[in-house]
């Protein structure tokens, strides 16, 4: 079945410092790939996706490349902010449903 | 601009009630799923439906129900609520055919059973 694996947490960084999560996966056929980001007291919210191998997606200073050879969907950050806290979930879709990882709490301190 | 819209954001349910969270979606998506958030746990799948009439089980089914009599919305009830059932739930939707598309999520209705 449709699995995906996710560096977990919690991560706590300092402001400006570079955020990796790692991201693998495995599925059958072609899935697609997403980051949802989850703010305190809210809902999830689609960060970034990437749809095909190679596909670079981008969003908010946030990158994530769908490497097929790795089956790796791995999320960065060049530069963190204090609104960057969050929790961040790796997910798949390769036919209807959603495949979600087990999330990774993110807190960026001042 | 509405999207997914489920109620109550809250609530607090002795052991044995029962009750249905809403919820609604504004964009004409078939595929419509319930999932509860526990620490630790991310995001597990309760139920789902793949269009008006049709529902089925997820990861973590017992203990609740769900009908699909529209399009636009998909409830989800606790026939007998217990402390095990203390979450966040979410309710997401997307389109069925076009897999490379997002899933839209509800603000989320935190439980809490005594």
């Amino acid at each position: 079945g449709n699995s995906v694996t996710q560096m977990e947490g919690p991560v706590t960084l300092s402001e400006e410092a570079f955020l990796t999560i790692n991201c693998t996966y495995t599925a059958t056929g072609y899935p697609s790939l997403f980051w949802y980001v989850q703010y305190p007291g809210e809902g999830l919210q689609l960060l970034l996706k990437a749809t095909k191998a190679d596909d670079k997606g981008s969003n908010k200073g946030f990158e994530a490349t769908y490497r097929k050879e790795t089956t790796s969907f791995h999320l960065e950050k060049g530069s963190v902010q204090v609104s960057d806290s969050a929790v961040y979930f790796c997910a798949l879709r390769a036919d209807y449903k959603l495949s979600f990882g087990a999330g990774t709490t993110v807190t960026v301190r001042a | 601009n509405a999207g997914v819209t489920q109620t109550p954001k809250f609530q607090v349910l002795k052991t044995g009630q029962s009750m249905t969270l809403q919820c609604a979606q504004d964009m004409n998506h078939e595929y419509m799923s319930w999932y509860r958030q526990d620490p630790g746990m991310g995001l597990r799948l309760i139920h789902y439906s793949v269009g008006a009439g049709i529902t089925d089980q997820g990861e973590v089914p017992n203990g609740y129900n769900v009908s699909r009599s529209t399009t636009e919305d998909f409830p989800l009830r606790l026939l007998s609520a217990a402390p095990s059932q203390t979450s966040v739930y979410f309710c997401a939707s997307s389109s069925f055919l076009r897999t490379n598309t997002e899933a839209f999520f509800g603000q989320g209705t935190r439980l809490t059973v005594v």
